[in-house]
Formats: C-alpha cells, sequence, structure tokens
C-alpha cells in the first residue's frame, strides 16, 4: 500500500533554533517528493521538490534531503523564525503523476 | 500567491443540502486536482481533471462530482452533505505538459456542515 509517513506529529522549538523534520513512504515507483508548508486554514505552498535523482534542495533556511533506497527524506530548518510556526507535509508522486500521496504533516509551533 | 483562486473561503451548509466550489486555475495550467482536507490531517485526492475529463479519482463516493471548463476552470459539487464532509477544500493546478508533481494550490474553501 502507498503510504507517507511523518514525524513528529508536532514539535516546538524555541525561536532561532534549528529543528527536522522527518517523512518515510513506500510510494512506488516514485516520481518526486515534495514539502509543503501550510499555514492554519491556509493552502499549502511548495517549499521543495526533489526527484529520485536528487539527494538535497534548498530554499532559504530551508534544507531537504533525499535517501531513494531506504526511502527517506528529511526537512531541516535553521535559525528558526515565529513565522515557520506551521504544518509541514511531505507529498509523494508516482512516475506516472497520478498517484499522489500526502503525509499527515508535522506541525511545528516556534515560540518566542 | 499561486495565481490559483478559489471561491467562496468560508461556506456553511446542513446536512442534505448540496454545495458547489469554484475553483481558477492559475494561467497555462490545464489540470485540475481536488482535495478534502479534514482539521489536523494531510489533504486527500478526490479528483483530477484534465482538459475538462475526469481522470483519476480517489476514495470519494459519487455525490462528489466535478466539471472543468474550457477556460480549465473547475467545479466541485457535493451532494447530500454529511457531517464529516466539513473540511478545508483545496484546489491544485498545474501544466499536464509540466514536470510531475509542480502544482500550485489554492488558498482553500472551509466547509461547515451542520
Amino acid at each position: 500500500k502507498n503510504q507517507v509517513e511523518q514525524s513528529p506529529q508536532s514539535l516546538i522549538i524555541l525561536e532561532g533554533k534549528n529543528c527536522t523534520l522527518q517523512c518515510n513512504y513506500t510510494v512506488s515507483p516514485f516520481s518526486n517528493l515534495r514539502w509543503y508548508k501550510q499555514d492554519t486554514g491556509r493552502g499549502p505552498v511548495s517549499l521543495t521538490i526533489m526527484t529520485f535523482s536528487e539527494n538535497t534542495k534548498s530554499n532559504g533556511r530551508y534544507t531537504a534531503t533525499l535517501d531513494a533506497d531506504t526511502k527517506q527524506s528529511s526537512l531541516h530548518i535553521t535559525a528558526s523564525q515565529l513565522s515557520d510556526s506551521a504544518s509541514y507535509i511531505c507529498v509523494v508522486t508516482d512516475t506516472g503523476g497520478f498517484k499522489t500521496i500526502f503525509g499527515a504533516g508535522t506541525r511545528l509551533f516556534v515560540k518566542a | 500567491e499561486t495565481g490559483v483562486t478559489q471561491s467562496p473561503t468560508h461556506l456553511i451548509k446542513t446536512r442534505g443540502q448540496q454545495v458547489t466550489l469554484r475553483c481558477s486555475s492559475q494561467s497555462g495550467h490545464n489540470t485540475v486536482s481536488w482535495y478534502q482536507q479534514a482539521l489536523g490531517q494531510g489533504p486527500q485526492f478526490i479528483f483530477q481533471y484534465y482538459r475538462e475529463e475526469e481522470n483519476g479519482r480517489g476514495n470519494f463516493p459519487p455525490r462528489f462530482s466535478g466539471l472543468q471548463f474550457p477556460n480549465y476552470s473547475s467545479e466541485l459539487n457535493v451532494n447530500a452533505l454529511e457531517l464529516d464532509d466539513s473540511a478545508l477544500y483545496l484546489c491544485a493546478s498545474r501544466s499536464a505538459g509540466g514536470r510531475a508533481g509542480t502544482q500550485y494550490f489554492g488558498p482553500g474553501t472551509r466547509l461547515t456542515v451542520l
């Protein structure tokens, strides 16, 4: 069964600290993996997208890694800011582009 | 801003009623997907439209139906509303000729069923 599992479910960190969010998937055959940031009640906004051949992708303070062999990805946030408080969703798409599986997300709270 | 717009932003309905949600895709995007996102959950795929035809569907009953128009805008219709239909409904568009997975989400419509 195609699945995307994220951990932790929620996370609280202090402003300025770093954190890493995890995503494990079983979607096959794999095409790409995306990380989205979703503010409460808003649509998701794309942070990074990686294909099978890419190991890392950065977008400002966000760095995503991908290990296609172990089917694991991580999203690292450096020097967190209060505005980073949101849900971070991992999304995996198969090679046909028709099967897109969303993780349940990690809820990040950044405190002053 | 992604260029994808949805209307209305919020909607309150009662059980048994019908609802229509609307989505305008980003310019040049001919593929539109609809998702249902319950509180605290990830989005669940409802269906996808390409050039006015449904070409993919998730595990949703037939009372969830859709349309895509020649200008690639789209509607999601839900009949016989149930309490569990309360959710954020997201529309996402992409170009079919573009990289698979490069889709842009609208802000969503929050539907509450009482």
